[in-house]
C-alpha cells in the first residue's frame, strides 16, 4: 500500500508569494491533518480535514488555509509569506477512528522563503 | 493549556544498552498515547501507540503506561547507533482526537 505523499518536495519562494502544497493520504484514509515543524518550535498543528470537512484548527493566521477534495487529497495554502514560515510540512493521515485513531506521516514539503 | 513534556536531550547510551525516554502530560483524561520517531531531516514514523496501564512490547521497544501518574515512556533494549534519532510522544484528546506533541527527545547512541 503506498504511504501519503507530498508535492512538491521542496520549494522557494519570497516573501509576499503564495504557495500551495498537496497531500495525497493513504487509501483509504479520511482523515488529512497538517503541520508545520521548525527547529525551534517543534511540530506544530495547522488544521485537520476529514470528509471534507475542516474538524479541527490550530493557532495560525488566516494566512494559512486549507481544503480537502472527495477523494480525500488535501491541499494547503499560505499566502503572503513571511520569512518565519520557512519551515517542514507535514502531512499526515490517519486509520481508524477517535481515541485510538494512528496517524502516518508524509515526507513533507520544505518550504524556504527568502 | 493541555501540555505534553520531554526532556529535550540529548540523551547518550552505549550501543547495546537500554535507553529510557520519559513523557508527562496534564490532561488527567488522556487515553491514547503514541511515540514517533524521526531522523534528522525526514518525517516521523510510528513506533507504538498504547492506551492501557502497563506495558506493551514491540520487538526491542517496550512502552510504559501508568495513568495516574500522569507519564507515559520508551524503553529500547540492546540499543543502536541506528537509533539514534528524535523521540517524540504524542497525546491524543479525548474532545476532538487532536494530538499534542512534546517537543522531542534527542537519543544519541554511541557505539
Amino acid at each position: 500500500k503506498a504511504g501519503v505523499t507530498q508535492t512538491p518536495r521542496y520549494l522557494i519562494k519570497t516573501r509576499g508569494q503564495q504557495v500551495t502544497l498537496s497531500c495525497s493520504p493513504i487509501s483509504g484514509h479520511r482523515s488529512v491533518s497538517w503541520y508545520q515543524q521548525t527547529p525551534g518550535q517543534g511540530l506544530q498543528f495547522l488544521f485537520e480535514y476529514f470528509s471534507e470537512t475542516q474538524r479541527n484548527k490550530g493557532n495560525f493566521p488566516g494566512r494559512f488555509s486549507g481544503r480537502q477534495f472527495s477523494n480525500s487529497r488535501s491541499e494547503m495554502n499560505v499566502s503572503t509569506l513571511e520569512l518565519g514560515d520557512s519551515a517542514l510540512y507535514l502531512c499526515a493521515s490517519t486509520i481508524g477512528l477517535g481515541l485510538r485513531g494512528e496517524q502516518f506521516f508524509g515526507p513533507g514539503t520544505r518550504l524556504t522563503v527568502l | 493549556q493541555k501540555e505534553v513534556e520531554q526532556n529535550s536531550g540529548p540523551l547518550s547510551v552505549p550501543e547495546g544498552a537500554i535507553a529510557s525516554l520519559n513523557c508527562t502530560y496534564s490532561d488527567r483524561g488522556s487515553q491514547s498515547f503514541f511515540w514517533y520517531r524521526q531522523y534528522s531531516g525526514k518525517s516521523p514514523e510510528l513506533i507504538m501507540s498504547i492506551y492501557s496501564n502497563g506495558d506493551k512490547e514491540d520487538g526491542r521497544f517496550t512502552a510504559q503506561l501508568n495513568k495516574a501518574s500522569q507519564y507515559v515512556s520508551l524503553l529500547i533494549r540492546d540499543s543502536q547507533p541506528s537509533d539514534s534519532a528524535t523521540y517524540l510522544c504524542a497525546v491524543k484528546e479525548d474532545s476532538n482526537y487532536q494530538l499534542i506533541w512534546g517537543a522531542g527527545t534527542k537519543l544519541i547512541i554511541k557505539p
